[in-house]
C-alpha cells in the first residue's frame, strides 16, 4: 500500500481481554515501530524493529504486552489480559533503513483501543 | 538512553507572530533530529529535519536550529496561521546502536485568529 496501515482503527475491549493490533508497513522498509498516545499526551516508544536482528523491547510497559514481526513484514501487537490504563492510541510506524540514521519515519493512522 | 525534553507544554500566538518550541537531548552521539506535527485525530507527520552536521536549516515558514555543543534544538515557525495549530513533537535518533527515534513529550500551539 502506498502508507503505513493499521488495524483495527477502534476496538473497544472489556477489561480482562486480549487484543491484537496489525501493522503493516509501507511495502520495504526494514525499520517497524509501535509507539502508545494516551489522550493529549506524549508518543511513547514500545518497541522497535529492525531487520532481522534483535527487536528493542525496552519501551513495553509489562510482560502483558508483547510483538511480533512475521517475515520482515507485518506486525502484531498483542495486549493480554488488558486493563483500563491500556487505553490509548497505538501508533505503528515504519522506515526504510534502520542502517541508516534520518530516515523519514512514517506513521499510521492508529488504532484507537478503549479498555471498559 | 536517549532522553528527550521539550518546553513549553503549551504555546498560545496571535496569527502572525512567531512561535518557538525547543528541545534538548542527552545522548551526544544522536546526530538526526525531525520535527512532527499532529493535528487534532490525525497521524503525526514529518515538517521538517535536520541532521548533526548543519546548524540551521530552513523551508518557508519553517526553520530548525542545533546547538551541539549544548544539546539543544529549537522550531521556529514565522507568521503563523491558523492552520498551523497542532501539536509539535521533536525527536532524536543516533546511528549507534538501535537507531531509534525517541520522542519529546509535544508542544500543543494553539494560533489565535
Amino acid at each position: 500500500g502506498a502508507g503505513v496501515s493499521q488495524s483495527p482503527s477502534n476496538k473497544v475491549t472489556e477489561k480482562g481481554k486480549d487484543v491484537e493490533l496489525r501493522c503493516d508497513p509501507i511495502s520495504g522498509h526494514t525499520a517497524l515501530y509501535w509507539y502508545r498516545q494516551s489522550l493529549g499526551q506524549g508518543l511513547e516508544f514500545l518497541i522497535y524493529f529492525q531487520g532481522n536482528s534483535a527487536p528493542d523491547k525496552s519501551g513495553l510497559p509489562s510482560d502483558r504486552f508483547s510483538a511480533e514481526r512475521t517475515g520482515g513484514s507485518v506486525s502484531t501487537l498483542t495486549i493480554q489480559r488488558t486493563q483500563q490504563e491500556d487505553s490509548a492510541v497505538y501508533l505503528c510506524a515504519s522506515s526504510a533503513n534502520f542502517r541508516v540514521t534520518g530516515n523519514t519515519i512514517y506513521f499510521g493512522e492508529g488504532s484507537w483501543l478503549t479498555v471498559v | 538512553g536517549e532522553n528527550v525534553e521539550q518546553h513549553p507544554s503549551t504555546l498560545s500566538v496571535q496569527e502572525g507572530d512567531s512561535a518557538v518550541i525547543k528541545c534538548t537531548y542527552s545522548d551526544s552521539a544522536s546526530n538526526y533530529f525531525p520535527w512532527y506535527k499532529q493535528e487534532l485525530g490525525k497521524r503525526p507527520q514529518l515538517i521538517i529535519d535536520i541532521r548533526s552536521n548543519v546548524g540551521e536549516k530552513k523551508d518557508q515558514r519553517i526553520a530548525v536550529t542545533l546547538n551541539k555543543t549544548a544539546k539543544h534544538f529549537s522550531l521556529h515557525i514565522t507568521e503563523t496561521q491558523p492552520e498551523d495549530s497542532a501539536v509539535y513533537f521533536c525527536a532524536a535518533s543516533s546511528n549507534t546502536g538501535a537507531n531509534n527515534l525517541f520522542f519529546g513529550t509535544g508542544t500543543r500551539l494553539t494560533v489565535i485568529p
